[in-house]
């Protein structure tokens, strides 16, 4: 079975610019989170979506976005790039309806804002 | 909300030996405990978690234990090899998102 994919896996930014992001669960899961994972704070959860809902919000501004389609996969949009937007970011699926369920990692894309 | 702490940072040891990193948690609330090894260039791949109702679990050489009620857990390494070498993280499920450790790297010595 094929894991969680991310495209793209490398992008360059200006500042002010806006970026998308996508990601393919496995097959199967309804769920994906997403996350910024960055050396000076770590692994930060974004969103969640599950059948196209947003289940759950981390603490971050507006200018982070995001969407599920009908076939599980997910987007994530950044507006008015910021240089501390520099970041990996990660997308993550999920099978189990209940919020406990266990979740997969894909391999990540290296935002560089400049 | 939840908080994570997570110990040590880094952590070597020679090949064989055990390595053992530590959790602590402040949400009573939180239920399921996952732990994913990171490898450079690449994203978290979970090797054990434990929910809540569980206070061991082992997995070959990888085992997590979970106190819940001094809201720590911990996990375990054994006869480490240098491919245990990456960036391990431990977290918890607060309504569904991961709540995640600073992260320990362990340095195996051959």
């Amino acid at each position: 079975k094929a894991g969680v994919t991310q495209t793209p896996r490398y992008l360059i930014k200006t500042r002010g610019q806006q970026v998308t992001l996508s990601c393919s669960p496995i097959s199967g899961h309804r769920s994906v989170s997403w996350y910024q994972q960055t050396p000076g704070q770590g692994l930060q959860f974004l969103f969640e979506y599950f059948s196209e809902t947003q289940r759950n919000k981390g603490n971050f501004p507006g200018r982070f976005s995001g969407r599920q389609f009908s076939n599980s996969r997910s987007e994530m949009n950044v507006s008015t790039l910021e240089l501390g937007d520099s970041a990996l970011y990660l997308c993550a699926s999920s099978f189990f309806k209940r919020e406990e369920g266990e979740q997969y990692f894909g391999p990540g894309t290296r935002l560089t804002v400049t | 909300g939840e908080n994570v702490e997570q110990h040590p940072s880094t952590l070597s040891v020679q090949e064989g030996d055990s390595a053992v990193i530590k959790c602590t948690y402040s949400d009573s609330a939180s239920n399921y405990f996952p732990w994913y090894k990171q490898e450079l260039g690449k994203g978290p791949q979970l090797i054990i978690d434990i929910r809540s109702n569980v206070g061991e679990k082992k997995d070959q050489r990888i085992a997590v234990t979970l106190n819940k009620t001094a809201k720590h857990f911990s996990l375990h390494i054994t006869e480490t090899q240098p491919e245990d070498s990456a960036v391990y993280f431990c977290a918890a499920s607060q309504g569904g998102k991961l709540i995640f450790g600073q992260g320990t790297e362990l340095s195996v010595k051959p």
